[in-house]
């Protein structure tokens, strides 16, 4: 499974956009890429997923380059409840199994 | 309609017990996970199910830990002999098919061994 990179905290204000950059240099081309959401005391849920290009939701926006090798999780117009770790995963659609975390982005909105 | 639900939500037992915790997935999804949480830290899978078949038990840490499926849709995850380290939240997720994508977590069990 690839290995994604994103920054480990990021502090927003209320009506602000939030934009967390996950980087997976080695991702294959089966793969793709997959964001969750975790508030305090609660198991993750599925946010957004995409392979390339632009995916969007009434969540969020899914920004992939054409190499790839990153992808941008847009969040327009963050309230305070939106705040939460956001973990960015890579995967084989196809295979099904393992969600492999990492740390996560820590994203605390304030007033 | 209802989520995935997990039982018992906290459980506190003394060194050397055996343990068994409980999830009901989401009626008719094929796939079962299961994954451990430490406190700061993102979950981290154990093992999963398609139907009633183990797919995948790479991540249990050792084999004080199982998991068992037997009518493809409540799963037990045991673990014999619990060790102060074995101290984490266990989440169980479910999704519709066999693919990376939408799974739906479970308010997961919190397990605390003295």
């Amino acid at each position: 499974l690839a290995k994604t990179t994103q920054p480990i905290s990021m502090d927003s204000y209320e009506g602000q956009e939030v934009n967390i950059t996950c980087s997976h240099n080695n991702i294959a081309t089966n793969d793709y890429i997959t964001w969750y959401q975790q508030f305090p005391s609660q198991g993750p849920r599925f946010i957004i997923q995409g392979y390339k290009t632009k995916v969007t939701n009434e969540v969020a926006s899914l920004f992939i380059p054409a190499d790839r090798k990153s992808s941008t999780l847009s969040l327009p117009r963050v309230s305070l409840s939106d705040t939460a770790v956001y973990y960015c995963l890579v995967g084989e659609e196809a295979a099904g199994n393992k969600l492999t975390f990492g740390g996560g982005t820590r994203v605390l909105v304030k007033p | 309609g209802a989520g995935v639900s997990q039982s018992p939500r906290y459980k506190v037992t003394k060194r050397g017990q055996d343990v068994a915790l409980r999830c009901d997935p989401i009626s008719g999804h094929v796939s079962l996970y299961w994954y451990r949480q430490a406190l700061g830290q993102g979950p981290e899978f154990l093992t999963y199910f398609n139907y009633e078949a183990q797919q995948d038990k790479s991540g249990l840490p050792n084999d004080r830990f199982s998991a068992e499926r037997p009518e493809g849709s409540i799963s037990t995850l045991t673990i014999q002999r619990t060790e102060q380290r074995d101290s984490a939240m266990y989440r169980c997720a479910s999704s519709l098919e066999d693919r990376v994508g939408e799974q739906y977590f479970g308010p997961g069990t919190r397990l605390t061994v003295t």
